[in-house]
């Protein structure tokens, strides 16, 4: 595709509901990286893939947070019983590799929990 | 935690009149990024400075890297309406071994037509 999609883009969760958001990458990048963002405050990372590998997930803030990427390309993160404190804007980035170059964002996912 | 923070945490400006940011950061860096984002939307890459180059212009940007001051600067001249937006400075930092870009909090520019 032409850009990183993000779907749903609106999703409202009851507390203790399970959810899962997706990530389509631009095609042939390499990594993928995960991000929360609170109102108002800037996107804290949550996770990193390079291809199918999670080499990094000392953003996920707890054993709830699950993210993965199986064949290197779509990834999925899931919410198991989501908390109010879950809501925010999820945001999907991509790379083609390489550690020093920019990123592409989605337009992101906004969770609210009710 | 944040790498970066900008300063000023929001700004108002009139349609011309520059704008200036400015990004502190606290640990080494190989490049420091600025990104762009539009209210609910997904932040667009606007420039990346090396951590060899001092100064850099795209357009109507203008982004100056001080690494003795940890700290770089975003000037948008002749600013427009389309500018109101949020400004964040992100940097993959190098002691850390994260390959992910750490952002700061942002400002928040408002620009009146």
């Amino acid at each position: 595709g032409a850009g990183v999609s993000q779907s749903p883009r609106y999703k409202v969760a009851k507390r203790g509901q399970d959810v899962a958001l997706r990530c389509d990458p631009i095609s042939g990048h390499v990594s993928l990286f995960w991000y929360q963002q609170a109102l108002g405050q800037g996107p804290e990372f949550l996770t990193y893939f390079q291809n199918e590998a999670q080499l990094d997930k000392s953003g996920l803030p707890s054993d709830r947070f699950f993210a993965e990427r199986p064949e290197g390309s779509v990834s999925t993160l899931k919410i198991q019983r989501t908390q109010q404190e879950d809501s925010a804007v999820y945001l999907c980035a991509s790379r083609p590799g390489g550690e020093w170059t920019e990123a592409f964002f989605g337009q992101g996912t906004r969770l609210t929990v009710v | 935690s944040q790498q970066g923070e900008e300063d000023p945490q929001a700004l108002s400006i009139q349609e011309g009149e520059n704008a200036t940011m400015n990004c502190s950061y606290k640990t080494s860096i190989n490049n420091l990024q600025w990104y762009r984002q539009n209210s609910g939307r997904g932040l667009v890459h606007l420039i990346l400075i090396r951590s060899n180059e001092r100064e850099k212009h795209s357009g109507r940007l203008r982004v100056t890297l001080d690494t003795s001051k940890k700290s770089s600067s975003l000037l948008i001249t002749a600013s427009r309406a389309a500018d109101t937006a949020s400004y964040f400075c992100a940097s993959p930092p190098m002691d850390t071994g994260r390959r992910a870009l750490t952002f700061g909090s942002g400002t928040r520019l408002q620009v009146q037509p």
